[in-house]
């Protein structure tokens, strides 16, 4: 089944605490991207992925890092998380001219 | 920037017709999207609209696309409790970094 899958799908951690949420997918899509959902605000990208060993900005890079050193996996890195990075956090990829594809979610709680 | 907007709730009757309406300001916008979002859920792409379109239908979904007002619409037919959820209208523009701008959702209340 094609899917993007995100782990974890919860996860609740104290403000400086590196965390990594994954991501993968089995399309072999070339295109990935990591979005924040915020009440009121809808989704914005963070950071997204053309290719392997290829990453750029999104609209809000701040506070974290990226990877992509294999075509299916695309970690979302904070190195030192904080309270304002509580979110609803989407991974997604996708095919040149063809939908995004989403993942489940993963929900961060920082306190 | 680009900016999409859409109402934050709707509510209808189990039956009936809903109409859920979004606009958006990119002049460059390629494709247009609907997301699905249910409680506790990803989120689900139910159709998508590319510009140079004017309607697509599927099924019980039709998408109206007026390019010149930028004004994208979602009618779904025959509307039942299961439709309850949170629906995205999103927008890609003609950028490299294939980025979606997405509305801030409607809420579609369906009742009995």
């Amino acid at each position: 089944e094609a899917q993007v899958t995100q782990n974890p799908r919860y996860l609740i951690t104290v403000t400086g605490k590196k965390l990594t949420v994954t991501c993968s997918q089995n399309m072999n899509h070339e295109y990935m991207s990591w979005y924040r959902q915020d009440p009121g605000l809808g989704l914005r990208q963070i950071y997204y992925s053309m290719n392997v060993e290829v990453t750029d900005k999104g609209d809000v890079p701040e506070g974290y890092k990226v990877s992509r050193k294999e075509k299916r996996n695309f970690p979302l890195i904070l190195e030192s998380p904080s309270p304002n990075q509580t979110s609803l956090y989407f991974c997604a990829s996708g095919a040149p001219n063809s939908p995004l594809h989403f993942g489940n979610g993963t929900r961060l709680t920082v306190t | 920037g680009e900016d999409v907007e859409q109402s934050l709730f709707l509510s209808v009757r189990e039956g009936d017709s809903s109409v859920i309406n979004c606009t958006y300001t990119d002049s460059s916008s390629t494709y247009l999207y609907w997301y699905k979002q249910e409680p506790g859920a990803g989120l689900q792409l139910l159709t998508y609209i590319f510009s140079n379109m004017d309607m697509k239908q599927d099924q019980r979904l039709t998408v109206l696309l007026n390019k010149k007002d930028k004004h994208l619409s979602l009618r779904i037919a025959d509307t039942q409790t299961g439709d309850s959820a949170i629906y995205f209208c999103a927008e890609r523009g003609d950028t490299g970094r294939r980025a979606l701008t997405f509305g801030s959702g409607t809420r579609l209340q369906v009742q009995p």
